[in-house]
């Protein structure tokens, strides 16, 4: 059981918008950074988002990140086929000292 | 390039202890720390712990401590992960990662390495 929550699946037709919901508690996103990752079926996540908003290098900006209090949000604007895939928060828990991960959201295109 | 690139599949009996390795290319070594994941079947992300690849520190995640020993030879830049007392809720993928320090989010990972738990 995670102590990040996070809507088990969102979808939308191509060239549309979602939206993934991060919740958790002051331990952990409330003071810490949050960081999104992706991962394409069959193969290893990949770091999107750093430090809430920042995307790694060759991220297109269809993809951001936002965090306000307790709870952070990715973002993904014209959605495409290639962006089916499960999505993952991450960050630190200082109570727990372990770096937790949501339960993922499987992102589908209609 | 920079790249983490793991050991191949292994299959082990319950009880038994499995090493897998993760070489990383393209950087230097001991900048950033290796933390482990591990992804059972069908299931989400599990963090097992982080070593500090220049001091050798480590930290691990509670359910994991005394079962897990993670190390480093930074001779051949490679990290490694020990999970010992193998039980078959430990058949998962098992990914390691670039971390600066355990808090950091990951930002190279491994290819995975499936590790099966049967008898």
């Amino acid at each position: 059981q995670s102590v990040l929550t996070q809507p088990p699946s969102v979808s939308a037709a191509p060239g549309q918008k979602v939206t993934i919901s991060c919740s958790g508690s002051g331990s952990n996103i409330g003071n810490e950074y949050v960081s999104w990752y992706q991962q394409l079926p069959g193969k290893a996540p990949k770091l999107l988002i750093f430090d809430n908003n920042k995307r790694i290098s060759g991220i297109p900006d269809r993809f951001s990140g936002s965090k306000s209090g307790a709870s952070a949000t990715l973002g993904i604007t014209g959605l495409q086929t290639g962006d089916e895939a499960d999505y993952y928060c991450g960050t630190w828990d200082s109570s727990l000292s372990v770096y937790v991960f949501g339960p993922g959201t499987k992102v589908t295109v209609l | 390039q920079i790249q983490l690139v793991q050991s191949g599949a292994e299959v082990k009996k319950p009880g038994a202890s499995v090493k897998v390795s993760c070489k990383a290319y393209g950087y230097t070594f001991n900048t950033h720390g290796i933390s482990w994941v591990r992804q059972a079947p069908g299931q989400g992300l599990e963090w097992m712990g982080w070593i500090s690849t220049e001091k050798s520190d480590t930290k691990y995640a509670p359910e994991f401590q005394g079962r897990v020993i993670m190390t480093r030879d930074t001779s051949t830049n490679t990290a490694y992960m020990d999970l010992r007392g193998l039980r078959y809720d430990d058949t998962a993928v098992y990914y390691c990662a670039r971390a600066w320090i355990a808090s950091d989010s990951l930002d190279i990972w491994g290819q995975g390495t499936m590790v099966t738990v049967s008898a």
